[in-house]
């Protein structure tokens, strides 16, 4: 099976900061990866499908890049609503443990 | 649009069987999409519990599959979730989800609690 894993597990920012979280795959994935956003209590929404493309009606702010084992989402300036835990996940199956994005 | 809503005990008794229901409205459970369902413990992340087609073809996570059914429900619209010999380690929200490859509409989800 393929592994997921992210880092950082945890990351604290500020409005207005520029913030990349890393997931890699333990093998080649090609481009068939996913991002989520969760907030507590609620159900993940989708953000980006397969590694780069934004999911309609998700800010600009957010993007997505890679491809095979390593892929990065970023925020290009951090906004109120963002905090929140960001999961990747290989399409279709296993998601990464995920990352918190919390107020500095 | 298609909107996913999962129904359920919230209590299920240890070495019992979890029985879910996940009613797809807005849109047809026939369409060319794979239905999957996702879990997640009290203060964890995500875990994939399987897929199904209309078909009845599915695909489970091998750490589940020994324990996992998933089956559908083409006449009201359903795709349904058993779990057996539960124990406390899945107590967690269920979810259903729509997939695209990604999984794009998520129903809401629904807690289950393994207790006695």
């Amino acid at each position: 099976d393929i592994q997921m894993t992210q880092s950082p597990s945890t990351l604290s920012a500020s409005v207005g900061d520029r913030v990349t979280i890393t997931c890699r795959a333990s093998q080649s994935i090609s481009s068939w990866l996913a991002w989520y956003q969760q907030k507590p209590g609620k159900a993940p929404k989708l953000l980006i499908y397969k590694a780069s493309n934004l999911q309609s009606g998700v800010p600009s702010r957010f993007s997505g890049s890679g491809s095979g084992t390593e892929f990065t989402l970023t925020i290009s300036s951090l906004q109120p609503d963002d905090f929140a835990t960001y999961y990747c996940q290989q399409y279709n199956s296993y998601f990464g443990p995920g990352t918190k994005v919390d107020i500095k | 649009q298609v909107q996913l809503q999962e129904s359920g005990p919230g209590l299920v008794k240890p070495s019992g069987t979890l029985s879910l229901t996940c009613t797809v409205s807005g849109g047809s459970i026939s369409s060319n999409n794979w239905w999957s369902w996702v879990r997640q413990p009290p203060g964890k992340g995500l875990e994939w519990i399987g897929d199904i087609y209309h078909s009845g073809s599915a695909n489970y996570n091998p750490s589940l599959k020994s324990r996992v059914t998933m089956s559908v429900d083409k006449s009201k619209n359903q795709l349904s979730l058993n779990l057996n010999s539960v124990n406390a380690a899945d107590t967690a929200v269920y979810y259903c989800a729509r997939v695209v490859g990604a999984f794009d509409i998520w129903g809401q989800g629904t807690m289950v609690t393994v207790s006695s």
